[in-house]
Formats: C-alpha cells, structure tokens, sequence
C-alpha cells in the first residue's frame, strides 16, 4: 500500500515569513495529491490539490508542487498571517481507486 | 448542497464498554464513505471505508467494525473498548470514485475516551 512520509512535524515562522512543508510517498502510480488544513479541534478541510499530470498549482499565497520522479511534493505559503496557524496534512491516492493515506502532519505556528 | 453529520461529539467510556459511532450525509446518493482515527498529535489513520450498502473494507486490524445499512449511514461499532481505542474519529464522504474529483469531505468529529 501506499506510505506518505511528511516533514516537519513543527514548524514556526514570523508573520510575513514563507512557509514550506515536504511530503514524500512509495507508491509511483498515486495520482492524486491533496493538502488539508486542520484548525484546532475542528475538522480538516482541502485547501489545494494536485494531480500527477501538473507540475505546479497555486492559488493566492498557497502552492503546491510536484515531482513524480523523486516522488515528492511540498506545500509553499508565502506572507504567512497569524490565522495560518494549523496543523496540515498531505495526502496521496491513486483517484478512483485508492482512499487517501495521510502524512501524519505539520503544525504550523505563525507568530505576530 | 451536501452535508455530513456525525455523533456524538464526545464521549468517555470505561474499558470494556461498547462503542457506536454514528455518521450520516444528506445531498448526495452513492458516497463513498470513510471512517478515520486521530490520534493525539498523531496523523489522519484510514480505519474503514465502504463503496455502497453491505460493502466494508478494512484497512487495520482492530477491535472496531463498521456497517452501512443504508446508502448515507455509515456505523463504526466496538463490542469492548481498549485504551488505545481513544481518539478523535472522523467520519467522511467522497464521490463515487467513477466520477472521482477526489476531494474528500470531514464531519465535524467524535472525541473519544476510553478510561
């Protein structure tokens, strides 16, 4: 099955810094790449994905990029604010046909 | 618009005890349907998943079950709860992977504490 790998379990920046978050994964044929953001005692919810025929994606502060040759992928967060603050995950499936396995996460802390 | 509802929230029950956690999702037909463990600090365990009624998958060996008696009902279940069964749960729903986007969709959790 598949094995997602994620660095750093903590991670703290100043507001305004970039933040970077690295996942790894075994499974060569997974497809299907999702970040989830997880505030405290609430439910995680996507905030970005990416499938294995893109290299990159970003949206506003966020991106994520991919390289399938060394099976890896990071979440970038650029101006990072003080409601960045959360733990997140990464993920990989092969869609339509895998459930997702999760990294076992980052908690991110933006100090003011 | 779909949404998913689990219950209860929390709740703390002696070793020994049994267990029924229950999740359901109103707006869409056919879900896949998950059951995930967190534990403390830890990342998101896939425990169960199911792709129509009767149709469970599991991913760990445990003393937990599921069933889905119904197409958006989805149980997790214990006959005798161990410690280690503590944990946040998270009930979620997807789109039938024929028609994937990928996306999955959390309810809101149930804290567990077995003591």
């Amino acid at each position: 099955g598949e094995n997602v790998e994620q660095h750093p379990s903590t991670l703290s920046v100043q507001e305004g810094d970039s933040a970077v978050i690295k996942c790894t994964y075994s499974d060569s044929a997974s497809n299907y790449f999702p970040w989830y953001k997880q505030e405290l005692g609430k439910r995680p919810q996507l905030i970005i994905d990416i499938r294995s025929n893109v290299g990159e994606k970003k949206d506003q502060r966020i991106a994520v990029t991919l390289n399938k040759t060394a099976k890896h992928f990071s979440l970038h967060i650029t101006e990072t604010q003080p409601e960045d603050s959360a733990v997140y995950f990464c993920a990989a499936s092969i869609a339509g046909r895998r459930a997702l396995t999760f990294g076992s996460g980052t908690r991110l802390q933006v100090q003011p | 618009s779909q949404t998913i509802h689990q219950w209860p929230a929390t709740l703390v029950q002696p070793v020994g005890s049994p267990l029924s956690l229950e999740c359901t999702v109103e707006g869409t037909s056919n879900p896949n349907l998950y059951w995930y463990r967190q534990a403390a600090g830890r990342g998101l365990q896939l425990l169960f998943y199911s792709v129509g009624i009767g149709q469970i998958s599991s991913e760990v060996p445990q003393n937990l079950s599921a069933s889905r008696p119904q197409d958006r009902q989805f149980i997790l279940s214990s006959k005798k709860l161990l410690l280690s069964d503590s944990g946040f749960y998270l009930c979620a729903w997807a789109r039938q992977w024929a028609r994937d986007t990928g996306e999955l969709f959390f309810g809101e959790g149930s804290r567990l504490t077995v003591l």
